[in-house]
């Protein structure tokens, strides 16, 4: 069971290159979401997307872009890559409508990307 | 809109003392509440959550938080710390009437296990 699967793990890139970081699950879970991590800030919210068809964004959306054509994958594009965008960046998913239902959201083991 | 604050950024006990790791949240609503722990380079791994069951939540690893709706707290415990404890750990809301999962992180408590 490979649960969530994410890749590049690691990646540099030069200001203004474009990139996709790729996210799989074979879980079959509706919801998925794109976080990223910053030192002292814990993990906010990129895009998020509720099914197959569906995105939304999240807290931070800007200069970053989601599809979602299929259930298992989700990935996140950096139109423009920013120094301000090195971070490290965890895909999520889970099965359901929410916690409450008691559905656990598992994470992806994250991808380090350092923009220069 | 829900927030969650975690009181401590870090944390250093000794090996074999007791753990606290405090988290207090604000929500509308009545929240899902969560620990997930993570260590270097690696990826999130779920601790405890809490779900409007039981307040006194068993998790992972002897770990334990209680909810505390009075107080607005979710603290994370453990009565004897090991040296593979030493990671960060963050303290996570869900408010269910927001659609789609999303989750509020605290900014994270790294935990040092003094040997």
């Amino acid at each position: 069971n490979a649960g969530v699967t994410q890749t590049p793990k690691f990646q540099v890139l030069k200001t203004g290159q474009s990139m996709t970081l790729q996210c799989a699950q074979d879980m079959n879970h509706e919801y998925m979401s794109w976080y990223r991590q910053d030192p002292g800030m814990g993990l906010r919210l990129i895009h998020y997307s509720v099914g197959a068809g569906i995105t939304d964004q999240g807290e931070v959306p800007n200069g970053y872009n989601v599809s979602r054509s299929t259930t298992e994958d989700f990935p996140l594009r950096l139109l423009s890559a920013a120094p301000s965008q090195t971070s490290v960046y965890f895909c999520a998913s889970s099965y359901g409508q929410g916690p409450r239902s008691g559905n656990t959201i598992y994470f992806g083991e994250g991808s380090w990307l350092t923009v220069v | 809109a829900q927030s969650v604050t975690q009181l401590d950024s870090h944390v250093s006990v000794s090996e074999g003392t007791p753990v606290l790791l405090r988290c207090n949240y604000s929500s509308s609503y009545s929240p899902s509440l969560f620990w997930y722990v993570q260590h270097p380079n690696k990826g999130l791994q779920l601790l405890l959550k809490y779900t409007s069951a039981a307040t006194l939540v068993k998790g992972i690893n002897g770990f334990e938080a209680e909810f505390k709706k009075s107080e607005t707290s979710f603290h994370l415990t453990k009565p004897s710390a090991h040296m593979s404890d030493a990671a960060e750990y963050f303290c996570v809301v869900s408010d269910e009437e927001e659609y789609g999962n999303k989750l509020v992180f605290g900014a994270g408590t790294i935990l040092r296990v003094k040997s």
